[in-house]
């Protein structure tokens, strides 16, 4: 069970929104930031949304993230076939001294 | 460009010791904040956070795995080192290593590598 929670799936038609969250607690979420990663089928992870709501050089603005209080959200609009991937938020946990990561989310676009 | 990969065993056995190596380019574990890290990921599972290494050699591990984890620096050869003492099947993941670009918690691993496969089975 991950320490970070997030929904297994959520789908969606192409050209539409989706909204995918991550919850946590004030050790995590509520006092550091998330950063959300990208992971297309057989690769590896791919930073996707950092400090909260600030995209990576190349990353489409398509994909924006935002924060309240220990709950984050990671928002995909003009959905394509090539979202389809697994989505995970990360954050520092003060409580455990470690780095957590959310129990990811599969993104399908119907 | 920064690039990294991972290399390794592809199989071990129960209770062996897993010897990972993170060979880097682009950039340099000597320069100021710059830090590498270990993450795992089961088949079909979530992403695990395992150790960190920065440039000033301090170091952090995953609470729940700390005492069979040992990571270490070799600046000279863009080289970093994971060890995991006492295998099980249940280590059987991909391992990735990432670069991270300053010390502070909420920094992101912004490039990662290929990752390696790695079987725990007798």
């Amino acid at each position: 069970q991950s320490v970070l929670t997030q929904p297994p799936s959520v789908s969606e038609a192409p050209r539409q929104r989706v909204t995918i969250s991550c919850s946590g607690s004030s050790s995590n979420i509520g006092n550091n930031a998330v950063n959300w990663y990208q992971q297309l089928p057989g690769k590896a992870p791919k930073l996707l949304i950092y400090y909260d709501d600030l995209l990576p050089s190349g990353v489409s603005d398509r994909f924006s993230g935002s924060k309240s209080g220990t709950s984050a959200s990671l928002a995909i609009s003009g959905l394509q076939s090539e979202d389809e991937a697994d989505y995970y938020c990360a954050a520092w946990d003060d409580s455990l001294n470690g780095l957590v990561f959310g129990g990811g989310t599969k993104l399908t676009v119907l | 460009q920064i690039t990294l990969k991972e290399s390794g065993p592809t199989l071990v056995k129960p209770t062996q010791t897993l010897t990972l190596t993170c060979t880097f380019s682009g950039f340099s574990l000597s320069t100021s904040g710059v830090g590498v890290g270990w993450i795992r990921q089961p088949p079909g599972k979530a992403l695990e956070w395992l150790a960190l290494i920065y440039w000033n050699d301090d170091k952090r591990y995953s609470p729940s795995l700390k005492s069979r984890l040992t990571i270490t620096k070799d600046t000279s050869k863009n080289q970093v080192v994971l060890t995991m003492t006492n295998m099980d099947p249940v280590d059987t993941a991909t391992y990735y290593c990432a670069h991270r670009l300053e010390m502070a918690t909420n920094v992101p691993f912004d490039y990662w590598g290929q990752g390696t496969l790695v079987t725990v089975s007798s």
